[in-house]
């Protein structure tokens, strides 16, 4: 089981980068990591899945290190409106209904102007 | 395209009585997917179908039904409904795992009292 550990909240300011860290020591070979963002009252949506090294997308990047065992979420500049819960998941590709791939409690991002 | 659609948005049952939430996607995903989410709460796998006439249960699966006769839609049954029913409910539906993206509909606000 590819448990998974991030924290529960942090806070930023409007125009700061935010790195958001998951903590993932069991990860297995074929584990890919994958971020999900959630507003208040909405699904949660798909940011960014990598399996090593860095990917970039426009909305946010992702740092994986050599042995895997923890990734980086990184929101560069980030607004009000990147205040959510971003949730950390590892496991196979579309291995959902197992005991990976799960949705945890999370962290909750609070930006301040 | 709509996406995931989701009736009701918001419900109030009392205890026993039974309905049925619909989930309907119109991306032509064999994946589809059905979560509770409580209070501060990640989400909670409840029921996954790969395609039409397939269903497997999640982490969660009792006190509710499900069924899978086409492809675009995906109805949960509540039978009996109990307060530990109280949640939002979310569907989601995804393309064959070439990556771990679902697609989730708005929700579905249910109290039971």
């Amino acid at each position: 089981l590819a448990k998974t550990t991030q924290p529960i909240s942090m806070d930023s300011y409007e125009g700061q980068e935010v790195n958001i860290t998951c903590s993932h020591n069991n990860i297995a070979t074929n584990d890919y990591i994958t971020w999900y963002q959630q507003f208040p009252s909405q699904g949660p949506r798909f940011i960014i899945q990598g399996y090593k090294t860095k990917v970039t997308n426009e909305v946010a990047s992702l740092f994986i290190p050599a042995d895997r065992k923890s990734s980086t979420l990184s929101l560069p500049r980030v607004s009000l409106s990147d205040t959510a819960v971003y949730y950390c998941l590892v496991g196979p590709l579309g291995e959902w209904g197992t005991d990976k791939l799960i949705f945890g409690t999370g962290t909750r991002l609070q930006v301040f102007p | 395209n709509a996406g995931v659609t989701q009736t009701p948005k918001f419900r109030i049952l009392k205890i026993g009585q039974s309905m049925t939430l619909q989930c309907a996607q119109d991306m032509n995903h064999n994946y589809m997917y059905w979560y509770r989410q409580d209070p501060g709460m990640g989400l909670k796998l409840i029921y996954y179908s790969v395609g039409a006439g397939i269903t497997d249960k999640g982490e969660v699966p009792n006190g509710y039904n499900v069924s899978r006769s086409t492809t675009e839609d995906f109805p949960l049954r509540l039978e009996l409904a109990a307060p530990s029913q109280t949640s939002v409910y979310f569907c989601a539906s995804s393309y064959p795992p070439t990556n771990n993206e679902q697609f989730f509909g708005p929700g579905t606000r249910l109290t039971v009292l």
